[in-house]
């Protein structure tokens, strides 16, 4: 069945450095990527997302870009800063279009070292 | 922003008993949406609802059911809860191009 995997599990940056997170999907028609950042004891919350018609999107210090050849789309995260401390999550659209119907990564879980 | 409530933040019930979990949205949304996130396993589908009085089997729907009587209101019904449905249980609110949010969560224990 369709899948997404995520890497890494956990990943710590120092305060200012960089951070990417990957992921693999294997559904040929997922079309919309979104991707939720959920901190402790919260509900997961949508940062950023893209759709298939476009390779890569940014929104302040957070981008997000998209291979679909390989399958592969990534977050990722410039500056930064202590608050960026979360689990964050992908996920891939699956099935019809308009079914919003969606695959999560196992999510990844970062630090950043202040 | 869209507004996704949930009636509790933590429950605790006892084996067998029949559980309710309601989700709240306001921002008129027609689809709606039910995860268990559980560690190492990221979220999994239960149900999903396209429009009042309709609803979909997810991934994993087996010991669930759901009700959809008001297109803001989104109920997830345990009949007869065992332990494996220890959870954190989230509910979402998607909008017609896709886009929405998550709940705060319930985090049920069954014991």
């Amino acid at each position: 069945g369709e899948n997404v995997e995520q890497h890494p599990s956990t990943l710590s940056v120092q305060e200012g450095d960089s951070a990417v997170i990957k992921c693999t999907y294997s559904d040929s028609a997922s079309n919309y990527f979104p991707w939720y950042k959920q901190e402790l004891g919260k509900g997961p919350q949508l940062i950023i997302d893209i759709r298939s018609n476009v390779g890569e999107k940014k929104d302040q210090r957070i981008a997000v870009t998209l291979n679909k050849t390989a399958k592969h789309f990534s977050l990722h995260i410039t500056e930064t800063q202590p608050e960026d401390s979360a689990v964050y999550f992908c996920a891939a659209s699956i099935g019809a279009s308009g079914t919003y119907k969606y695959i999560f990564g196992t999510g990844t879980r970062l630090k950043v070292l202040a | 922003d869209v507004k996704v409530t949930q009636s509790s933040r933590y429950l605790v019930k006892r084996t067998g008993e029949k559980v309710f979990l309601e989700c709240v949205q306001d921002m008129d949304h027609e689809n709606m949406f039910w995860y268990r996130q559980d560690p190492g396993l990221g979220l999994r589908l239960i149900y999903f609802s396209y429009d009042v009085k309709m609803k979909e089997k997810g991934d994993i729907p087996e010991g669930y059911s759901v009700s959809r009587e008001k297109k803001e209101r989104f109920s997830l019904i345990l009949e007869s809860a065992s332990t494996n449905q220890t959870s954190m249980y989230l509910c979402a609110s998607i909008n017609s191009a896709g886009t929405g949010d998550f709940g705060p969560g319930t985090r049920l224990l069954v014991l």
